[in-house]
């Protein structure tokens, strides 16, 4: 079982629509969490970090599941800008792991 | 914008050769971090400088190096290349260890 898994999409949704990604993760040590998300070509931009009570930023939600071991990435009200490629990443110690990305598409 | 530089932007090696790739972090920011990207993969973590010493490593083989000077800038250096090492290379800048980080535009290397 890979450390860190997200469904690698593509999540091809409408402008308008909700969309939420799950990330799961192996290790029960991980202590800090964060969702980034990358344009085609480009760095990861860090989007949001996922604290245990949940947080919100504007249309984003994102929480954190400790038993199961999984955080989320909820998008409400797609725009077309959303499209990109959204990483989740765990850290254990000092040794950060990311997964491989899911690719979501917003279309008119 | 990040403030993270890095150079050069892109490069092209023979296998066999070596290569140093650079990145200056963040201002105030004394943790940098570096990465190898292949197409359609998360970026893996190569390891980690804190204030000029390792502190941390990824499942990458010694010929993958590092350096932080004291401004915090660093240097990942690839003895031996090969085939496989063609990716992007991204270092990110944080404060302390395991916090938010902030990655730079980012090194595409390539190996023929």
């Amino acid at each position: 079982r890979k450390e860190v898994e997200q469904d690698p999409g593509p999540f091809n949704v409408p402008e308008g629509a909700t969309v939420a990604f799950n990330c799961t993760y192996s290790n029960s040590a991980s202590q800090s969490f964060f969702w980034y998300r990358q344009d085609c070509r480009k760095e990861p931009k860090l989007l949001m970090s996922v604290y245990s009570s949940g947080n919100e930023d504007g249309r984003f939600t994102a929480q954190l599941n400790r038993a199961s071991q999984y955080i989320s990435l909820l998008i409400r009200d797609s725009k077309l800008s959303d499209s990109a490629t959204y990483l989740c990443v765990v850290n254990a110690g000092y040794i950060p792991t990311f997964g491989r990305g899911t690719s979501l598409i917003v279309h008119p | 914008e990040t403030g993270v530089t890095q150079s050069p932007t892109h490069l092209i090696k023979t296998r066999g050769q070596q290569v140093t790739l650079r990145c200056s972090s963040q201002s105030g920011h004394n943790t940098v971090s570096w990465y190898q990207q292949a197409l359609g993969q998360g970026p893996q973590f190569i390891f980690q400088y804190y204030r000029e010493e390792e502190n941390g490593r990824g499942n990458f083989p010694p010929r993958f190096s590092g350096l932080q000077f004291p401004n915090y800038s660093s240097e990942l250096n690839v003895n031996a290349l090969e085939l496989d090492d063609s990716a992007l290379y991204l270092c990110a800048s944080s404060l302390e260890g395991a916090s938010e980080q902030y990655f730079g535009p980012g090194t595409r290397l390539t190996v023929t």
